[in-house]
């Protein structure tokens, strides 16, 4: 099944450190997203790339988050540096170009 | 802009009652927008759990029902009876028309179903 990849599936990192999540999306797919997922916030769309163009990046994650997409076969998200207030899950998704996503198992970020 | 309101936080169902999760939403597209249900399992990556395009219709999934009401903005999730296997967090979620991107999602709402 060549789903979405995330790794690594749990980090924990020191306040101030730097860390990079992966993903691989599903192959063929045009668009890839990156999501924060709280349970107060919910889903938070932090960036979003068509066809490994930067298309959107939440304004408020532009401080100290960054996404970059070298290849169509994967995608970082480099946060840098780290707050507690980071904690969180982070999703990646990838579709051919319409509302049909396709979720990763998401990245568990604990900051400590 | 487009929103989605759900019922928020936690839902504590007994085994074999019914449930509905309330999701309601907004946008300001002149098309209808396409609405979904995602649902995400204990361990398990976000996944789609029914979706409908069309006003007035129903989708299913699982035992889930979800019905497109244009006239109150609403898309609530039902499912007769549960099982704990239910347990997960679900999504509402729209996209604003079919040839948009982005998807919009509620904040989530966590059901905890009780043996």
């Amino acid at each position: 099944d060549a789903g979405v990849t995330q790794t690594p599936r749990h980090e924990v990192a020191e306040k101030g450190q730097t860390i990079i999540l992966k993903c691989e999306p599903v192959s063929g797919h045009n668009d890839l997203f990156w999501y924060r997922q709280t349970k107060i916030q919910g889903l938070e769309l932090l960036s979003y790339f068509r066809s490994k163009s930067l298309m959107e990046d939440g304004g408020a994650f532009k401080d100290r988050f960054k996404a970059e997409m070298l290849n169509s076969s994967f995608s970082t998200l480099k946060i840098q540096p780290t707050e507690p207030k980071d904690s969180a899950v982070y999703l990646c998704a990838s579709s051919p170009g319409n509302s049909d996503y396709t979720f990763g198992s998401g990245t568990r970020l604990l900051v400590i | 802009g487009d929103s989605v309101t759900q019922t928020e936080g936690q839902v504590t169902v007994s085994e074999s009652k019914s449930l509905i999760i309330n999701c309601t939403y907004s946008t300001t597209s002149i098309a209808y927008p396409n609405l979904f249900w995602y649902v995400r399992y204990p361990g398990e990556g976000l996944q789609l759990l029914l979706k409908v395009i069309t006003a007035g219709q129903k989708g299913s999934s699982r035992g889930f029902e979800a019905t497109y009401n244009k006239e109150t903005t609403s898309f609530h999730l039902q499912k007769a009876s549960v099982q704990e296997s239910d347990s997960a967090v679900y999504y509402c979620a729209l996209v604003p028309d079919t040839n948009a991107y982005k998807v919009i999602f509620g904040k989530g709402t966590h059901l905890h179903v009780l043996p």
